[in-house]
């Protein structure tokens, strides 16, 4: 699976979009962006992916570079709930006969 | 959506007992099902993966005879830490994939805080 870079922590006010980036630079051309997010003391939350075109849920948005090196997961109007390490794996499509391999993904911090 | 369900949510139990953790995908047939290991301030670690009648496959590292995994129905696969010392602390997680969810992300159970006293 391609290596993925996430910062490690961001702020953001309540109300406002939270935009989390990931680099993938060396993404295959059969791998998705996957998004899940781990709330303190839970097991992670899958949130959203895709392959190369835009995509958007009742969770959030995600939007991928035309290259496909990068990304970044829209969430349009943060909660304090929305706190939580947010983590992007690529990896070949699927649910897959393999697990997933987490990086240390990027703190969110929602503030009020 | 899809649910994976993961018993008990936390344990606590003596050095050198074995501790049983069920993960049961709720309403899809879980062919394959994940193990994962969380320490404190870490990400999650893939300790092995378990098809449904077959024998798990451990990643490095991960000792098998420690660390018993059960995957005999396509709904229930087990964990089970043999003779449990302090350093097996940690947050368990299970994770679950179905044939017929061929494009579609893995589930994860809520975890099993596990404290070895």
């Amino acid at each position: 699976d391609a290596k993925t870079t996430q910062p490690p922590s961001m702020d953001c006010a309540e109300g406002r979009a939270a935009n989390l980036p990931c680099n993938h630079s060396t993404i295959s051309g059969n791998e998705y962006v996957y998004w899940y997010r781990q709330i303190h003391s839970q097991g992670p939350q899958y949130i959203i992916h895709g392959l190369k075109n835009n995509e958007t849920n009742e969770m959030a948005s995600l939007i991928i570079t035309e290259d496909r090196k990068s990304s970044t997961l829209i969430l349009p109007h943060a909660t304090l709930r929305d706190t939580a390490v947010y983590y992007c794996i690529v990896r070949v499509g699927g649910g897959g006969a393999d697990g997933l391999t987490f990086g240390k993904g990027t703190h969110l911090i929602i503030q009020p | 959506g899809a649910v994976v369900s993961q018993h008990p949510s936390w344990v606590i139990c003596k050095s050198g007992t074995s501790v049983k953790i069920e993960c049961r995908s709720l309403d899809f047939q879980a062919t394959t099902m994940f193990w994962y290991r969380q320490f404190p301030k870490q990400s999650l670690m893939l300790m092995a993966t378990s098809n449904e009648g077959s024998k798990a496959t451990y990643e490095q590292g991960v000792e098998k005879d420690k660390f018993l995994i059960n995957h005999a129905s396509l709904t229930l696969s087990t964990l089970t830490v043999t003779s449990a010392h302090p350093e097996d602390s940690s947050f368990y997680i299970c994770s679950a994939s179905g044939y017929l969810l061929s494009n579609q992300p893995q589930h994860f159970g809520d975890g099993t805080r596990l404290s070895i006293l």
